[in-house]
């Protein structure tokens, strides 16, 4: 049972370059979110959606794209990373009976 | 809006002591509310849950009582371990999926 499913774990970037983030989940969830995690400041919701074809923003979501073109996938994009964006990102997936379940988390630094 | 306040860490204990983390929210309605825990390197975990006024959530010797009349759902646990470290989230959801969290508590218990 796989839940939720992030990739890369690790991920070290240097300014202006792009990447996605990749984030699946077996659980026939209709919702799945984007956080993203720094030192005394808990979670921030970046992005969300609450099911296919369905997204919208959350608190933090300048510099990030998503789109969910599948019930299992959420891939978030950062278009042109800037330092800003070291931080440690998390992905959930919950449904309306259910509480969020979280991926592992990747661990970005930007340069 | 919806918040979630809970007390700063870090707490540091001796094996067997008692543990309290205070957590306050703010919410318009009765929102279902959370403790999560994230040891080190992982993503968050569901400890436990409480969906309205009174229940009581429970889960490996952790309990909270979702208080509506002080708006609270303190953490405690009688007898706390050294595998208890990590760090713990309160969290709220309301009326639809997002989930709104503290900025998290680190737990560091002492041999």
């Amino acid at each position: 049972n796989a839940g939720v499913t992030q990739t890369p774990k690790f991920q070290v970037l240097k300014t202006g370059q792009s990447m996605t983030l990749q984030c699946a989940q077996d659980m026939n969830h209709e919702y799945m979110s984007w956080y993203r995690q720094d030192p005394g400041m808990g979670l921030r919701l970046i992005h969300y959606s609450v099911g296919a074809g369905i997204t919208d923003q959350g608190e933090v979501p300048n510099g990030y794209n998503v789109s969910r073109s599948t019930t299992e996938d959420f891939p978030l994009r950062l278009l042109s990373a800037a330092p800003s964006q070291t931080s440690v990102y998390f992905c959930a997936s919950s449904s309306r009976t259910s509480e969020a379940f979280f991926g592992q988390g990747t661990r970005l630094t930007v340069v | 809006g919806n918040s979630v306040t809970q007390m700063e860490g870090p707490v540091t204990l001796s094996e067997e002591a008692f543990l309290t983390i205070n957590c306050t929210y703010t919410a318009t309605g009765y929102p279902s509310l959370f403790w999560y825990v994230q040891y080190p390197g992982e993503g968050l975990q569901l400890l436990l849950k409480a969906t309205k006024a009174d229940d009581k959530g429970s889960n490996k010797g952790f309990e909270a009582t979702y208080r509506k009349e002080t708006t609270s759902f303190h953490l405690e646990k009688g007898s706390v371990q050294v595998s208890d470290s990590a760090v713990y989230f309160c969290a709220l959801i309301w009326a639809d999926y997002k989930y709104i969290f503290g900025t998290g508590t680190r737990l560091k218990v002492l041999a």
